[in-house]
């Protein structure tokens, strides 16, 4: 069964700091791995997606990194800002024989603030 | 349409009321997920339906739990005898079958049970 857990629970951070979310899963076959925020009261918004065979992805200040081999992953925000203020949620999506088929296992999140 | 539309955004019912949720999925998604969220928890996962069929029910807590997909479009979350455990947030999503299987999510249900 995977099992999907992020690193902090929280955080809190002054604006204009770099700071790294942290995601690790227990199953490294997998389809590939996506990072979404959530704002309160609110759906989620997929940030990036990451094949399993590819490395990292960038959009503008995000950066996230797959290590699938020791079933990591890592989501970088460059110059924090209050609008980044979010719940921030990883989930992988099984590799069913090659296909795209089987749920999203979600972590729990991390609450990031970051406060002017 | 152009993302994933769920409806209602609200739903307030008596407890022992059944209660039908609705998902719209992005034209084109063969994948279809409901997932429940409860106040400062994480996401639960329901269901997952490829096409109309749903390989994975394992998530649903209950028999009062039913779910239904028509072809590769809307899906309907029906939920019997409501309980105020039942109050949460429910969460649709859908992705293509094939490429990048990116999952997009709507802006969810919020149900309280009263």
């Amino acid at each position: 069964k995977q099992e999907v857990t992020q690193i902090p629970a929280a955080l809190s951070v002054p604006e204009g700091e770099n700071l790294v979310l942290n995601c690790s899963f227990t199953d490294s076959a997998i389809y590939n791995l996506q990072w979404f925020r959530q704002d309160p009261g609110k759906g989620l918004t997929s940030l990036l997606l990451i094949q399993s065979s590819q490395r990292e992805q960038t959009s503008g200040r995000l950066n996230a990194s797959l290590d699938k081999s020791s079933g990591r992953s890592t989501l970088y925000i460059a110059a924090s800002q209050p609008g980044d203020s979010a719940t921030y949620l990883c989930a992988v999506r099984p590799d069913a024989g090659g296909t795209s088929y089987g749920k999203l296992t979600f972590g729990q999140g991390t609450i990031l603030t970051v406060h002017p | 349409g152009a993302g994933v539309s769920q409806s209602p955004s609200n739903k307030v019912t008596e407890k022992g009321k059944d209660v039908e949720l609705r998902c719209d999925p992005i034209s084109g998604h063969t994948a279809l997920y409901w997932y429940r969220q409860r106040l400062g928890q994480g996401l639960e996962f329901l269901i997952y339906f490829q096409g109309n069929s749903a390989p994975d029910k394992s998530g649903l807590p209950s028999d009062r739990f039913s779910a239904e997909r028509t072809g590769e479009s809307v899906s309907t979350l029906t939920i019997q005898r409501t309980q105020q455990e039942d109050s949460a947030v429910y969460l649709c999503a859908s992705s293509p079958r094939r490429g990048l299987a990116e999952a997009f999510f709507g802006q969810g249900t919020r149900l309280t049970v009263v």
